[in-house]
């Protein structure tokens, strides 16, 4: 069955970095494309960034453009997502959620979340 | 403020049936598909409709989906307790190339 895990969330000072992973299975990782999606406390749902199956193209929310860096690599089956000058209002549970070949297409499955929260 | 606009809940007694609006413009809703994911309390976001009405396998056909212009709604009917959980509608802007959600709507079955 399709599974995806995060890890690498934690406490983290402003303008420090935090690198999340996702770990997946069950399916052919490479011919997907994958997103990043979170959720701040209490809050709606906030796409991140997507990721094209060969990894040559990405896309950015604007609140995170320039800061976060989406990556992939195939041969192990892993997401991740570099997060570089973090500020509070990036604290929410981050999501990775399997796309499809076409990058704006829906998510089909996701992860259990991973939370990231940035004070001092 | 979110690029999609949804009603921030809905109510509806058992076994009646709701819908759930989802407004967008012509760079996003008006012209890609529009899906829809059921967040259950303390869980992970579920795809419950994509492609505009299609249903995952495991959805149950009391949820449906539909579109019209830079619109699309979410039904649900013989509502359950169960199905008490927050809804959101999603999308790709093509102007932003960017994936936009709606800011969720709150279901409460009473």
């Amino acid at each position: 069955q399709v599974q995806l895990v995060e890890s690498g969330g934690g406490v983290v000072q402003p303008g420090r970095s935090l690198r999340l992973s996702c770990a997946v299975s069950g399916f052919t990782f490479s011919n997907y494309g994958m997103h990043w999606v979170r959720q701040a406390p209490g809050k709606g749902l906030e796409w991140v960034a997507v990721i094209s199956y060969d990894g040559r193209n990405k896309y950015y929310a604007d609140s995170v453009k320039g800061r976060f860096t989406i990556s992939r690599d195939n041969s192990k089956n892993t997401l991740d997502l570099q997060m570089n000058s973090l500020r509070a209002e990036d604290t929410a549970v981050y999501y990775c959620a399997k796309g499809q070949w076409l990058l704006a297409s829906y998510f089909d499955y996701w992860g259990q979340g991973t939370l990231v929260t940035v004070s001092s | 403020q979110s690029v999609l606009t949804q009603p921030p809940s809905v109510s509806a007694a058992p076994g009646q049936k709701v819908t759930i609006s989802c407004s967008g413009s012509s760079s996003n809703i008006g012209n890609n598909y529009v899906s829809w994911y059921q967040q259950l309390p303390g869980t992970a976001p579920k795809l419950l409709i994509y492609e505009n009405n299609r249903r995952p396998s495991g959805i149950p056909d009391r949820f449906s989906g539909s579109k019209s212009g830079t619109s699309a709604t979410l039904g649900i009917t013989g509502l359950q307790t169960g199905d008490e959980a927050d809804y959101y509608c999603g999308t790709w802007d093509s102007s932003l190339s960017a994936w936009v959600f709606g800011g969720g709507t709150k279901l409460t079955v009473l």
